[in-house]
């Protein structure tokens, strides 16, 4: 079973940050929060991940919070492409194992 | 351009058919999976493979065999004995079984069982 919940679906206008959520409340502290989606009928493609800190490529930002018990994707400026299926995933390093929960349907409006 | 292929994009068979998908990468991944989606769901690990001439069961590997006899290429076969086979395969590397940042995706069989 997957240890993360996320909403089944959100929606944004394009241009606008989209602000994905993700609930861990049982992360261990060796664990972690991992974003990757799946743009329809494709393989999922990896975003960004992290443990503590905060951080930033140049596809999104990922917010941990203090207690790790929650994390948030940005999405700064979504475009039209971005409408996907975002999956929060939580995983050690040392684990070969990504469990994909149902994940949210972003669904980016023109 | 490195990346994983895999073929055909779209398969039909017959029911009480085995049928075998391809996967091949030219990452020089060592490890490779095998992973199945069904509508609406998300992804679950069929098996997966840490190196040549290895590979273990997943969650959900029955019905289903591999081989591992080249780094490049881990082929699934769908056997009749699988009860439910129509659904989206999807298959993927990593460079290790542990340690991985990520883990690089082709981009899925679409399997059709009539």
């Amino acid at each position: 079973d997957a240890k993360t919940t996320q909403p089944p679906s959100m929606d944004c206008a394009e241009g606008r940050a989209a602000n994905l959520p993700c609930n861990h409340s049982t992360i261990s502290g060796n664990e972690y929060v991992y974003w990757y989606r799946q743009i329809h009928s494709q393989g999922p493609q990896y975003i960004i991940h992290g443990l503590k800190n905060n951080e930033t490529n140049e596809m999104a930002s990922l917010i941990i919070t203090e207690d790790r018990k929650s994390s948030t994707l940005i999405l700064p400026h979504a475009t039209l492409r971005d409408t996907a299926v975002y999956y929060c995933i939580v995983r050690m390093d040392s684990s070969y194992k990504l469990i994909f929960g149902s994940g949210t349907r972003l669904l980016v409006r023109p | 351009d490195g990346g994983i292929t895999q073929s055909p994009k779209y398969l039909f068979r017959k029911e009480g058919q085995n049928v075998t998908l391809s996967c091949e990468q030219n990452l020089n991944h060592d490890a490779m999976y095998w992973y199945r989606q069904d509508p609406g769901q998300g992804l679950r690990l069929i098996y997966y493979s840490q190196i040549v001439n290895d590979f273990q069961k997943g969650d959900i590997a029955e019905g289903y065999s591999v081989s591992r006899e080249k780094k490049e290429s881990f082929p699934l076969t769908v056997t009749s004995a699988q009860k439910n086979p129509t659904a989206f395969y999807l298959c993927a590397s990593s460079i290790a079984l542990e340690g991985f940042r990520e883990q690089f995706f082709g981009p899925g069989t679409r399997l059709t069982v009539l």
